[in-house]
């Protein structure tokens, strides 16, 4: 088995403030997500890598930036924290594109003051 | 209009109990509808995914698709307190993008 590693746990920044949040994974996958999970609530789509080299907006682009910097490692960038965006944010992984299972990790929890 | 909508939003079963959450969807370019659980502080985790009309059983889960209704659902016989979590039905099309419902909130009453 594998496992998905996102750093931080909990990231507490400033209205306005760049902010960057990382995500490993182990399991040799292809493709990586970031979402976006509002207190209990869907899973919303930011960014995705369908390969290393790869980089796709979703649904909920606007205000963030994503980076591959190699097969195991994605990173989310929020341009500009907002009040409003004080969120969980999720990282998955899955073997390809496509109708495969997703694997997501724990989570980082963005507190915006 | 959300493209995949569940109900109920809660559900409250007793412990040995049939639980039968629902799903619907808006959009027929979905191929591929996953059942994922979350407990609360970690990442949702897939249940079981089913593309083909009819039942696919696994363990005490199970899924049910009708296609020409886009409708799905999702039946946990004996449920247990360990089940207790927010489910959510997700569909994607081959390009991997994976569209969330709301969820469902599960508790089993021991």
């Amino acid at each position: 088995g594998g496992i998905i590693t996102q750093t931080p746990k909990f990231l507490i920044g400033q209205e306005g403030q760049k902010l960057t949040l990382k995500c490993q994974q182990n399991f040799n996958h292809d493709t990586m997500y970031w979402y976006r999970q509002d207190s209990g609530k869907g899973l919303r789509l930011i960014y995705y890598s369908i390969t290393e080299n790869d980089l796709q907006k979703g649904d909920l682009s606007e205000g963030y930036d994503a980076s591959r910097e190699k097969k195991s490692s994605f990173s989310l960038t929020v341009t500009s924290a907002q009040k409003n965006e004080m969120a969980v944010f999720l990282c998955a992984s899955s073997i390809k594109a496509g109708g495969y299972e997703q694997y997501f990790g724990p989570g980082t929890r963005l507190t915006v003051l | 209009q959300q493209k995949v909508q569940q109900s109920p939003e809660s559900l409250s079963v007793p412990e040995g109990g049939m639980a039968s959450l629902n799903c619907t969807s808006s959009d027929r370019n979905f191929q591929y509808f996953w059942w994922y659980r979350q407990h609360s502080g970690e990442g949702p985790k897939a249940l079981m995914s089913i593309f083909s009309d009819g039942d696919k059983k696994e363990g005490r889960f199970t899924a049910h698709l009708n296609k020409a209704s886009l409708h799905v659902s999702l039946h946990i016989r004996d449920s247990q307190p360990s089940d207790s979590a927010l489910y959510f039905c997700a569909a994607n099309t081959n390009t991997g993008k994976l569209t969330f419902g709301d969820g469902t909130v599960l508790t089993v009453k021991p």
